[in-house]
């Protein structure tokens, strides 16, 4: 099996730029994919393969992977995007997926 | 719209079982897999178990091989989880969630169904 590493914490001020980054041998193989999870909530997949945005997401997420490691970039960071935010890929046998640990992140 | 509906959810005893189901609308669902997704008490995101468009292929997370079983029903639009054996560490939220055809990522979720392990 594989694994994906996130830092377990961010925290930035609103208007910032918030960088949540995942680490895993699979990539770049494997596309990256972010989900953003508020407390009570279903997660609500905000990029996928890699740096694609799903209708309805702000424009202020992005996405970009390079070598073994894949980022969610949120600019002018709200109130509204405090959350615990996961990423997640799937092995190179299409037989397995996989989830980082999660990182709350904190708007001050 | 794309809707996912758990249920079955509930409290059950070491080493018994319990089946959820998820109810879908909105979308083709017989052309779309499957998955169910937990995530324990202020815990992070698991997957489980994956089930193709069809039914044919099945995979499991090692944790869960040989104890849940996971099934669809394409003529009720209704997706299951059998699960058995269970212990304290299945106690979790589990959610149901789909992909797009030929996509490994988890598009859309339900709200999820509380299974609760305890004697």
């Amino acid at each position: 099996s594989f694994e994906l590493t996130q830092p377990p914490s961010v925290s930035v001020s609103p208007g910032q730029t918030a960088r949540i980054t995942c680490s895993g041998d699979e990539f770049p193989q494997q596309f990256a994919h972010w989900y953003q999870q508020k407390p009570g909530r279903a997660p609500v997949l905000v990029m996928y393969k890699d740096s694609l945005r799903p209708s309805g997401i702000p424009e202020r997420f992005s996405g970009s992977s390079s070598g073994t490691t894949a980022t969610l970039t949120i600019s002018g960071v709200r109130a509204e995007d405090e959350a615990d935010y996961y990423c997640q890929s799937a092995d190179s046998s299409g037989t397995s997926w996989m989830f980082g640990g999660g990182t709350k992140l904190t708007v001050l | 719209q794309v809707q996912l509906v758990e249920s079955g959810g509930g409290v059950v005893q070491p080493g018994g079982s319990l089946r959820l189901s998820c109810a879908a609308s909105g979308f083709t669902f017989s052309s779309h897999d499957l998955y169910w997704v937990r995530q324990a008490p202020g815990k992070g995101l698991e997957w489980v178990t994956f089930i193709s468009y069809d039914g044919a292929k099945k995979y499991y997370a090692d944790f869960v091989k040989g104890r849940f079983t996971i099934s669809r029903d394409n003529s009720r639009n209704a997706l299951y989880i059998q699960m058995t054996g269970v212990t304290a560490a299945d106690t979790a939220l589990y959610f149901c969630a789909t992909s797009p055809p030929g996509y490994r990522y988890f598009e859309f979720w339900g709200q999820g169904a509380l299974v609760t392990v305890s004697s």
